[in-house]
C-alpha cells in the first residue's frame, strides 16, 4: 500500500530555536498534504492543507508565521516550527492524499517534538 | 462546524468478546467515513472507508456501518484478541480542503 513517511521521528530543540519536519509520500504523487497536532490523551487537530506548489491553508487559530509549511514537491511538504516554545511541544503527523478528488488518505508515522 | 464524538472513551474487556464502538457526527453532508487505529506513541493505520453511497464495509473481523442520515457509525470488533488493544478514531471530511475531522478515540484494552 502507499506509504507516507515522516522525519524526524522524534525531535528534541531548545526554546526559542526552529525545527523542521519532513513528509514524504513514497510511492504516489500528492498534490495535497495535510498536517495535524495531537497533544496528550486529545485527538487529532488540522493545523493547515499543504498544496503543491501554492501557498497553505491554515485552521482558525494556527499561526501561519509560527508554523511555515513548504509543498515545494509532489511527494515532499515540511512544517517548521520557528521560534519554538514549550507549548508547542506536541505530536505532529501529517497526510497525503493519493491524487486528486477523493483519493484516500494515508497517514505518516508522526514527530514527537520536545520543547525544552 | 462539523464535531465527531465517539462512546466510549474507553473500554476494558476479555479477549474473546464482540466489541461495538460508537461514532457520531454533526454534519451528515459527508462523503465517506474512516476508522482508525492509533497505537501508543505511533501514528494511525487505516483500517476501514465508507463511501457516503455505502452502509458498511467489512475487513477480517472487523465491521463498520455507515447511517449518514442520523450522523452515526458504529465499528464491530469480533472476537477480540490482545492485539487489537490500541486507540480506534473515526474521523470524516470537515477540515479545509476535505482535511478530517478526528473524534477523540475510544481506548480499547483487551484482556489476555
Amino acid at each position: 500500500g502507499a506509504v507516507v513517511s515522516q522525519h524526524p521521528s522524534w525531535v528534541i530543540c531548545k526554546s526559542g530555536t526552529s525545527v523542521k519536519i519532513e513528509c514524504r509520500s513514497l510511492d504516489f504523487q500528492a498534490t495535497t498534504m495535510f498536517w495535524y497536532r495531537q497533544f496528550p490523551k486529545q485527538s487529532l487537530m488540522l493545523m493547515a492543507t499543504s498544496n503543491e506548489g501554492s501557498k497553505a491553508t491554515y485552521e482558525q487559530g494556527v499561526e501561519k508565521d509560527k508554523f511555515l509549511i513548504n509543498h515545494a514537491s509532489l511527494t515532499l511538504s515540511t512544517l517548521t516550527v520557528t521560534s519554538a516554545h514549550p507549548e508547542d511541544s506536541s505530536f505532529y503527523i501529517c497526510s497525503a492524499r493519493d491524487g486528486i478528488g477523493r483519493n484516500t488518505i494515508y497517514f505518516g508515522e508522526g514527530s514527537w517534538l520536545t520543547v525544552v | 462546524k462539523q464535531e465527531v464524538t465517539q462512546i466510549p472513551a474507553a473500554l476494558s474487556v476479555p479477549e474473546g468478546e464482540n466489541l461495538v464502538l460508537n461514532c457520531s457526527f454533526t454534519d451528515s453532508a459527508i462523503y465517506n467515513l474512516q476508522w482508525f487505529r492509533q497505537d501508543p506513541g505511533k501514528g494511525l493505520t487505516s483500517l476501514l472507508l465508507i463511501q457516503s453511497s455505502q452502509r458498511e464495509q467489512t475487513s477480517g473481523r472487523l465491521n463498520a456501518s455507515l447511517d449518514k442520515s442520523s450522523g452515526r457509525s458504529t465499528l464491530y470488533i469480533a472476537a477480540s484478541q490482545p492485539g487489537d488493544s490500541a486507540t480506534y478514531l473515526c474521523a470524516v471530511p470537515g477540515g479545509g480542503a476535505d482535511g478530517l475531522t478526528f473524534g477523540k478515540g475510544t481506548h480499547l484494552i483487551i484482556q489476555p
